[in-house]
């Protein structure tokens, strides 16, 4: 299985702070590689998917970057409501796997 | 806008059968793959298996002994059954579309939090 590696595992920054939060995974994936937000007690939302392409709908204050095993998250100016736990998911080879997480705080 | 309603059992015993349904309502429930996903409390999220309009599945290796992914097309649902639940099972679990454009999971359900305690 492909094991995905995000850091840091947490992140404290203020608003209007550039934020980048770093996948890795355990073997080259392409650029089959996703990025879900999940806010205390809600389902993950899609943020971005294929490594750069924003989901539909979501701020382009988030961006992601990335191919083979190093990814980043993005997120410039950062928000009071993008206060949650950060994900990456590899949907490259079966099963998907997903990190750890990253949760970030204000 | 595809929308995931699931419902089932949220407390069980060591040993007895965790059963969840999920229903799709507002999109196309044929040419998609309908997964499954957990939580534990304070975790990662864990990809437990899938299934298409035609009742193909694909399952998590680490839980295919006790999985099983079902469809019900005259209904628009998907089922998980997982067996012999001990405490490590305890978790939200979630059911999700798998968007084979995007290869990312694009609806969730709301998520049904499942605790396993005797």
């Amino acid at each position: 299985d492909i094991q995905m590696t995000q850091s840091p595992s947490s992140l404290s920054a203020s608003v209007g702070d550039r934020v980048t939060i770093t996948c890795r995974a355990s073997q080259s994936i392409s650029t089959y590689l996703n990025w879900y937000q999940q806010k205390p007690g809600r389902a993950p939302k899609l943020l971005i998917y294929a490594a750069s392409r924003l989901q539909s709908g979501v701020p382009s204050r988030f961006s992601g970057s990335g191919s083979g095993t190093d990814f980043t998250l993005t997120i410039i100016s950062l928000q009071p409501d993008d206060i949650a736990s950060y994900y990456c998911q590899q949907s490259h080879t079966a099963p998907c796997s997903f990190g750890q997480g990253t949760k970030l705080e204000i | 806008q595809v929308q995931l309603q699931q419902w089932g059992a949220g407390l069980l015993k060591p040993s007895e059968t965790l059963s969840l349904t999920c229903g799709v309502s507002g999109g196309s429930f044929s040419g998609y793959y309908w997964s499954w996903i957990r939580q534990p409390p304070g975790k990662g999220l864990e990809w437990i298996g899938d299934i298409n309009h035609g009742g193909s599945t694909n399952y998590n290796p680490s839980l295919k002994s006790r999985v099983t992914v079902s469809v019900d097309t005259s209904k628009n649902q998907f089922s998980l059954k997982l067996s012999s639940v001990t405490a490590a099972d305890t978790a939200v679990y979630y059911c999700a579309h798998l968007s084979l454009d995007l290869h990312a999971f694009d609806f969730w359900g709301q998520g049904t939090m499942v605790t396993v305690s005797s």
